[in-house]
């Protein structure tokens, strides 16, 4: 069935150095990948999406790559700052789909 | 842009009664919304798929006559637990699409004693 799985389920990096969150999906043919940030007791919120027809988005200093062929995608953030602390979830729509399936998500501490 | 408002941001009720919770889009119309429950530390379940007009989808195994779904209007989806128990403490999220991307609301904490 539509599945999303999200590594690692936490990550600890120091200030200033980059974070790699990876998700891989089993639809081949999903079409939109959107990443959201969640801090403590909020809703979502979106920081970057991508496209099935596109490899590699970015946004100052995050950015989110697409292997169609591997069927993963992944979010980098680099510069990392404290207030990247939260929990990040990746998300694929599969084709056909109005809904969006969720990894398991990735608890993200900035050590300062 | 795209902003979702949800009200109230907590509540808590006792076990049996009813509670209603309000999803609005503020800055767009939002032709589908979407409910979800998140527990602690977990991911974000998807109870249902509202379209404006329509009846709401629900996901398998969530009870379509305990969790009330109306969307009258492109702004404004409504989500009632019926009967609630404490087992239904949780946090709610709504979301509404715009073109095809999902914006959600800031979350209501439901707590039944």
């Amino acid at each position: 069935g539509e599945n999303v799985e999200q590594h690692p389920s936490t990550l600890s990096v120091q200030e200033g150095d980059s974070a790699v969150i990876k998700c891989t999906y089993s639809d081949s043919a999903s079409n939109y990948f959107p990443w959201y940030k969640q801090e403590l007791g909020k809703g979502p919120q979106l920081i970057i999406d991508i496209r099935s027809n596109v490899g590699e988005k970015k946004d100052q200093r995050i950015a989110v790559t697409l292997n169609k062929t591997a069927k993963h995608f992944s979010l980098h953030i680099t510069e990392t700052q404290p207030e990247d602390s939260a929990v990040y979830f990746c998300a694929a729509r599969f084709q056909g789909a109005q809904k969006l399936v969720f990894g398991q998500g990735t608890r993200l501490t900035i050590n300062p | 842009g795209a902003v979702v408002s949800q009200h109230p941001s907590w509540v808590i009720c006792k076990s049996g009664t009813s509670v209603k919770i309000e999803c609005r889009s503020l800055d767009f119309q939002a032709t589908t919304m979407f409910w979800y429950r998140q527990f602690p530390k977990q991911s974000l379940m998807l109870m249902a798929t509202s379209n404006e007009g329509s009846k709401a989808t629900y996901e398998q195994g969530v009870e379509k006559d305990k969790f009330l779904i109306n969307h009258a209007s492109l702004t404004l989806s409504t989500l009632t637990v019926t009967s609630a128990h404490p087992e239904d403490s949780s946090f709610y999220i709504c979301s509404g699409q715009s073109q095809e991307t999902q914006y959600f609301g800031p979350g209501t904490r439901l707590l039944v004693l």
